[in-house]
């Protein structure tokens, strides 16, 4: 596609539910990454995958997080068990390479409007 | 925290007036980024800055990285109205890309 895609554009559910987010990277990027935005805060970095290696998963808050990439390519982030503080914008970006090494930017999509009621 | 730090928090200005907005981050960097996000949702990049660089400057946008100080600061001159959004300094380093809390510039017209 011609950017990266987030699904569902907005989730409202309710405590307790498990939720999965999707995300459609950039055709051929192969590092891709999730974040997490509460209201008018900065981004809080999630989870990081490159390539075919192990992602990098430092930035997950509780066990209740989950991610996978598939064929290297979609990426679920999975929420379990949901509570109020998970409310928050979930952005995912990808780059074409590891940002560190090739100085490339990240492609940022509209993210995943989550509320948890 | 895992965020950088950017100020000010927010900043109002009239156009036609140049926008200051610094930004310090923690942990040595290969680079550093600055983001602009309308309404709360995508990011878009706007310019990047390599750790072996000191100004860069991208048409109405200058950047400028003092890697002594961990300091990074982003100028726009000569302000219009569509620039009111909310900006981020984003720091790269390892294998990870650590975002400031981001300033909210707002341009009247």
């Amino acid at each position: 596609g011609a950017g990266v895609s987030q699904s569902p554009s907005n989730k409202v559910t309710e405590k307790g539910k498990d939720v999965e987010l999707r995300c459609d990277p950039i055709s051929g990027h192969t590092a891709l990454y999730w974040y997490r935005q509460s209201l008018g805060q900065g981004l809080e970095f999630l989870i990081y995958f490159q390539g075919n290696s192990a992602p990098d998963k430092s930035g997950l808050p509780s066990d209740r997080f989950s991610a996978e990439r598939t064929g290297g390519s979609v990426s679920t982030l999975t929420i379990q068990r949901t509570q109020q503080e998970d409310s928050a914008v979930y952005l995912c970006a990808s780059s074409p390479r590891a940002q560190t090494y090739m100085n490339t930017e990240a492609f940022f999509g509209q993210g995943t409007r989550l509320t948890v009621v | 925290s895992q965020q950088g730090e950017e100020d000010p928090q927010a900043l109002s200005i009239q156009e036609g007036e140049n926008a200051t907005m610094n930004c310090s981050y923690k942990t040595s960097i290969n680079n550093l980024q600055w983001y602009r996000q309308n309404s709360g949702r995508g990011l878009v990049h706007l310019i990047l800055i390599r750790s072996n660089e000191r100004e860069k400057h991208s048409g109405r946008l200058r950047v400028t990285l003092d890697t002594s100080k961990k300091s990074s600061s982003l100028l726009i001159t000569a302000s219009r109205a569509a620039d009111t959004a909310s900006y981020f300094c984003a720091s790269t380093g390892g294998f990870k890309t650590i975002f400031g809390a981001g300033t909210r510039l707002f341009v009247k017209a």
